[in-house]
């Protein structure tokens, strides 16, 4: 157990919907990672989060948005959902924001759009 | 495009045997790499890391070798057992994203006993 955790575990939704996934970091941990995992696209890099502020940005659609708390957890937003956003979704925490911070990913939560 | 990725996409080993799984990266500027473990329906498992200072770095029962010269990192398990059965990830950390790490395609490692 990483001591990350998401939810929901599970989430099918239709397409034109919008989701929200949940993260809570390891304790003490104040940087946010969400990634995205797809069978074609491998584990992609979407947003990071540090301390409540946006650090880093990756692959990440307009469609989707993210934010971190006060009490450091973290919401995935997608809207507008299409078949291909049918993926697993994960969180990772790090200490802080070094470029050699371990991250340490939480279960994920598999989304599946119809 | 992607810098990171695995020679080979699957490595079927006997229970005892050491496993190599190896990856390949294109960004000389990477500085920090990372060996990821994911067994069905589970997140990535940090399972050891290496800096671009070192060219070996060994933890318990794993030994991460660098060849900066040819930009290869390898992943060995020594007496490799049923439970390492899983998708291993190499990734690296180049500094373009942040802290972002990309992540290679994956190794399905299967052992038999």
């Amino acid at each position: 157990d990483s001591g990350v955790t998401q939810t929901p575990k599970h989430l099918i939704t239709a397409t034109g919907q919008r989701v929200t996934l949940r993260c809570s970091p390891r304790s003490g941990d104040l940087s946010v990672y969400w990634y995205q995992q797809s069978l074609d696209q491998g584990l992609q890099f979407l947003i990071q989060y540090y301390n409540g502020e946006e650090r880093a940005k990756g692959n990440i659609l307009e469609r989707f948005s993210a934010q971190q708390f006060p009490d450091l957890h973290s919401e995935l937003n997608l809207s507008s959902l299409e078949l291909g956003d049918s993926a697993l979704y994960f969180c990772a925490s790090s200490l802080g924001v070094g470029a050699r911070e371990t991250q340490y990913f939480g279960p994920g939560t598999r989304l599946l759009v119809l | 495009g992607e810098s990171v990725g695995l020679h080979l996409p699957t490595l079927s080993v006997q229970e005892g045997d050491n496993s190599i799984i190896n990856c390949a990266y294109s960004n000389s500027a990477s500085d920090y790499f990372i060996w990821y473990k994911q067994e069905s329906g589970k997140g990535p498992q940090f399972i050891i890391d290496i800096r671009s200072n070192m060219d070996k770095r060994q933890g318990q029962r794993v030994t991460v070798l660098l060849n900066k010269t040819v930009k290869h990192l390898s992943l060995q398990i020594a007496a490799t057992q049923p439970g390492d059965s899983a998708v291993y990830f190499c990734a690296e950390n180049n500094g373009q994203a942040g802290t972002a790490l990309i992540f290679g395609k994956g190794t399905t490692l299967s052992v038999s006993s």
